[in-house]
């Protein structure tokens, strides 16, 4: 597709669960970001990959969340044990650039943890 | 710590102007930019401006940067509905090329 598209765009679970989030970016997009809004606040920076580099973890807020992403394709976001404080909306990113490119992001996936 | 800061809320009459207001913390900002967000669709980037700029415009859009202040604003001219929307400050993280520092936006509600 043109855009970057998320799945689910909703997804209910039972606290205790584990979920998993996809992201697929714009082809030829090497940057790739996930962050986590919740209501009324800004968004929250998660991980970021770039290429073939480590990526960067340093957002992630525990380690009940992980991500995978392999090379410059679909990545997931990982959220193990799901807690009530996890429900949020994820928003994926890609860019084109490492600095100072424009992020395209998808329609988020909006997590909700009974 | 790094912060951006918004009001949530900002309700304008159609064909009125709107001023969207955003602080920031870092003086060492390059690029601010804002990024809107429609109903249902992604953030998208509407417009930035370079640390160095006092002002840009881009047709009905203008945004002013007081770094003395560290205060950046949007102004839309000739508001309309189909500007309705959560506009999103961030600013370019210091000591980093990729990481943007995000306010929590501002839901712009257009009046008839």
């Amino acid at each position: 597709g043109a855009g970057v598209s998320q799945s689910p765009s909703n997804k209910v679970t039972e606290k205790g669960k584990d979920v998993e989030l996809r992201c697929d970016p714009i082809s030829g997009h090497t940057a790739l970001y996930w962050y986590r809004q919740r209501l009324g606040q800004g968004l929250e920076f998660l991980i970021y990959f770039q290429g073939n580099s480590a990526p960067d973890k340093s957002g992630l807020p525990s380690d009940r969340f992980s991500a995978e992403r392999t090379g410059e394709s679909v990545s997931t976001l990982t959220i193990q044990r799901t807690q009530q404080e996890d429900s949020a909306v994820y928003l994926c990113a890609s860019s084109q650039r490492t600095s100072g490119g424009e992020l395209f992001f998808g329609e988020g996936s909006r997590l909700t943890v009974l | 710590g790094e912060d951006v800061e918004q009001s949530l809320f900002l309700s304008v009459r159609e064909g009125d102007s709107s001023v969207i207001n955003c602080t920031y913390t870092d003086s060492s900002s390059t690029y601010l930019y804002w990024y809107k967000q429609e109903p249902g669709a992604g953030l998208q980037l509407l417009t930035y401006i370079f640390s160095n700029m006092d002002m840009k415009q881009d047709q009905r859009l203008t945004v002013l940067l007081n770094k003395k202040d560290k205060h950046l604003s949007l102004r839309i001219a000739d508001t309309q509905t189909g500007d309705s929307a959560i506009y999103f400050c961030a600013e370019r993280a210091r000591d980093s090329n990729y990481q943007l520092i995000w306010g929590a936006g501002t839901k712009l509600i257009i009046k008839p």
